[in-house]
């Protein structure tokens, strides 16, 4: 069984529209994030949420807002999409403090035309 | 932050040869050093990782050293096989941050 799930798996959406991504993670983690994976930067950080608090945000366009309805969610809304925001966008969970690796999930693949 | 470079971007081998890849840091705060294994495909996974109170860790044919007065860590993996083609992405923490630093992968190809 998958312990982060991201949906949907594949997404196309129109230039201009606006999209919600989402993760949902069952290991019991405290520190979610957003990642980005496109031919331009193989990992580009997005966003961290530590017990449902932004802690980090690298994104610069506010047209990503991720959203945290529970502990164990980190969604990412995105609007007035492009297409340049055709990529595969992971999220990952860690649990925090000195034992931090991460663990991903499957990804969104995203195509924006 | 932290800046992670990673060399070199694109790795060919021989089957049953090793592969070494080299990671850089900048900030001597960082104290954790995983590292993931991306297929074709797939999300990133962990395959091994080392702690700032260690220099050298080994988990069957993968070994990585760390010289935290180099700022430096590598991976590499002894006798590769096919199944070992994949990109490979070195990562840094720093001790008071949940957030990991990446550098921006490897593609390792192992030719039969």
């Amino acid at each position: 069984d998958p312990k982060i799930i991201q949906k949907p798996k594949y997404l196309v959406a129109v230039t201009g529209s606006e999209k919600i991504l989402i993760c949902e993670q069952y290991l019991g983690h405290n520190a979610m994030y957003w990642y980005r994976q496109s031919a331009k930067k193989p990992l580009e950080f997005m966003f961290s949420y530590s017990y449902q608090k932004l802690m980090d945000n690298q994104t610069a366009s506010s047209r990503f807002q991720p959203q945290s309805s529970k502990k164990n969610h980190l969604d990412l809304q995105i609007t007035a999409l492009k297409p340049d925001d055709s990529a595969t966008y992971f999220c990952a969970s860690s649990q925090g403090g000195l034992n931090s690796d991460y663990t991903f999930g499957s990804g969104t693949r995203l195509l924006v035309i | 932050g932290e800046q992670v470079e990673q060399l070199p971007s694109i790795l060919r081998v021989q089957e049953r040869s090793s592969a070494s890849i080299n990671c850089t840091y900048e900030n001597s705060a960082s104290n954790y050093f995983p590292w993931y294994k991306q297929e074709p495909g797939e999300n990133p996974k962990l395959i091994i990782d080392i702690r700032s109170n260690m220099e050298r860790k080994q988990i069957q044919g993968l070994i990585v050293l760390l010289d935290k007065k180099a700022k430096r860590f590598s991976l590499h993996i002894t006798d590769t096989q096919p199944a070992d083609s994949a990109m490979y992405f070195c990562a840094a923490r720093r001790n008071n941050n949940n957030r990991i630093f990446f550098g921006d992968g490897t593609q390792l190809v192992v030719k039969p």
